[in-house]
């Protein structure tokens, strides 16, 4: 049973440029939650995902932005890239109304 | 406005001696806490949980305490082995945001053979 899978595991982009990061959940889950971590900072929540629709959001700008398909996979976009997006962006799934979520490895961005 | 706060940057035991990890938080509203372990390029991987109707919770070498009135929660290792050195993060939910996490800074905790 593969659990989270994220991809790329490492990018580097061009200060103003956009990108999208995948996440595959957990075999079974239905809820995708994507998280910001900083270096030497806890996992900051963005936003999750059920049923295809964006259910709660964290104090996040617009630039960021989400998708859910159909098989429950997720993309995180995030738009006019600035130097402080540079983190660890961790995807992490679950049963919806199960507070346990189980993590993929991340996705490195380094902003230049 | 840090909800969730683990004071100790770091923490190194010996191996075979307990880890005491500790979080505290400012939320009432929270009522579900979770302790997640992360190695190096690895996503965090969950550890035990304790809901805010119990006190403790036990998991083999893993107890989790719940102290509502000090709003303190405490993580033991016991005995402490050397795999277990890693980043440890407190996070803590309320019933309205189910799995949507609020997470403490971490604690690296090293155990020293």
């Amino acid at each position: 049973d593969a659990g989270v899978t994220q991809s790329p595991t490492h990018l580097i982009k061009t200060r103003g440029q956009q990108v999208t990061l995948r996440c595959s959940p957990k075999s079974g889950h239905d809820t995708v939650s994507w998280y910001q971590q900083a270096l030497g900072q806890g996992p900051q929540f963005i936003f999750q995902y059920y049923e295809e629709e964006e259910r709660q959001r964290g104090n996040f700008p617009d630039r960021f932005s989400g998708h859910q398909f159909p098989n429950y996979s997720s993309e995180l976009n995030v738009n006019a890239l600035l130097l402080g997006d540079s983190a660890l962006y961790l995807c992490a799934s679950s049963f919806q109304g199960v507070t346990e979520a189980f993590f993929g490895q991340g996705t490195r961005l380094t902003v230049v | 406005d840090q909800q969730v706060k683990q004071n100790s940057p770091s923490l190194s035991v010996q191996e075979g001696r307990i880890s005491i990890l500790n979080c505290d938080y400012t939320n009432s509203m929270f009522d579900y806490f979770l302790w997640y372990k992360k190695y190096p390029a690895e996503g965090p991987t969950f550890l035990i949980s304790i809901s805010s109707i119990k006190d403790k919770n036990e998991d083999g070498r893993f107890t989790v305490f719940l102290n509502k009135s000090a709003k303190h929660l405490s993580l033991h290792i016991v005995p402490s082995q050397p795999g277990d050195s890693a980043v440890y993060f407190c996070a803590a939910s309320d019933e309205t945001s189910g799995s949507r996490l609020t997470f403490g800074e971490g604690t690296q905790l090293t155990v020293n053979p």
